[in-house]
């Protein structure tokens, strides 16, 4: 079955203290792996996607196919970072969709 | 370009009216896709479309829900004979198409409310 699972709903961390959101996924084959973050009061939008291998805003995914986590790290939190953040993945056909996880909750502390 | 825009924002229903909502996509972006997200969960998906055609429906319930993207005009998401579990935000996003090589584009969201 094709699943993503984000095992903490809320993470708390201090302001610069590293941060890693988990990701784990249930994938048979070869699948695309993305982040999407909704900072308040705003839409969705696509944080990074582990074929383009960029680090936006200091974010950084490695997908480890051994271990099927795609897990999103910082090494210095900023207040700013605080937001909504979905793990997804899609096959790569053309007709596949994306499927998110749940979703974790990051909050900076002052 | 404006992005994808949704409307209504906010839609408050009572249980058996139906609701109706519509999604733009971005300027250049054939293909649309329906998310609806229910508290304290995440986004699932419901329907892909691109004009004039539903390519997978396999996340919309069988009965009271369908969904259209018509040669001209937004893509609308009709809930008939809507119940309080329908209460929900639906996500609408929209790309380029096969093969995926841009990302899909979300916009804001319609949430429904059913009394």
């Amino acid at each position: 079955a094709q699943r993503v699972t984000q095992p903490e709903k809320l993470l708390s961390v201090f302001k610069g203290a590293p941060v890693e959101l988990k990701c784990n996924y249930s994938y048979s084959g070869s699948p695309e792996l993305f982040w999407y973050v909704q900072y308040s009061r705003q839409r969705l939008q696509l944080l990074l996607r582990h074929i383009s291998r960029e680090s936006i805003k200091g974010f950084t995914a490695d997908l480890n196919k051994g271990e099927t986590s795609f897990h999103l790290k910082k090494p210095f939190a900023q207040e700013e970072d605080s937001a909504m953040y979905y793990c997804a993945l899609s096959g790569r056909g053309r007709d596949d969709k994306i499927i998110f996880g749940k979703g974790t909750r990051l909050h900076i502390l002052p | 370009n404006a992005g994808v825009m949704q409307n209504p924002r906010h839609l408050v229903r009572r249980r058996g009216q139906e609701a109706r909502l519509r999604c733009s996509p971005m300027k250049g972006h054939s293909h649309v896709y329906w998310y609806r997200q229910l508290p304290e969960e995440g986004l699932k998906f419901m329907v892909y479309l691109q004009k004039e055609n539903i390519i997978d429906e396999s996340g919309m319930p069988k009965e009271r829900f369908s969904a259209e993207f018509p040669k001209e005009g937004p893509s609308i998401l009709r809930i008939q004979q809507v119940v309080r579990g329908d209460s929900a935000a639906y996500f609408c996003a929209s790309d380029k198409g096969p093969g995926r090589t841009d990302t899909q584009y979300f916009g804001p969201g319609t949430r429904l409310t059913v009394l």
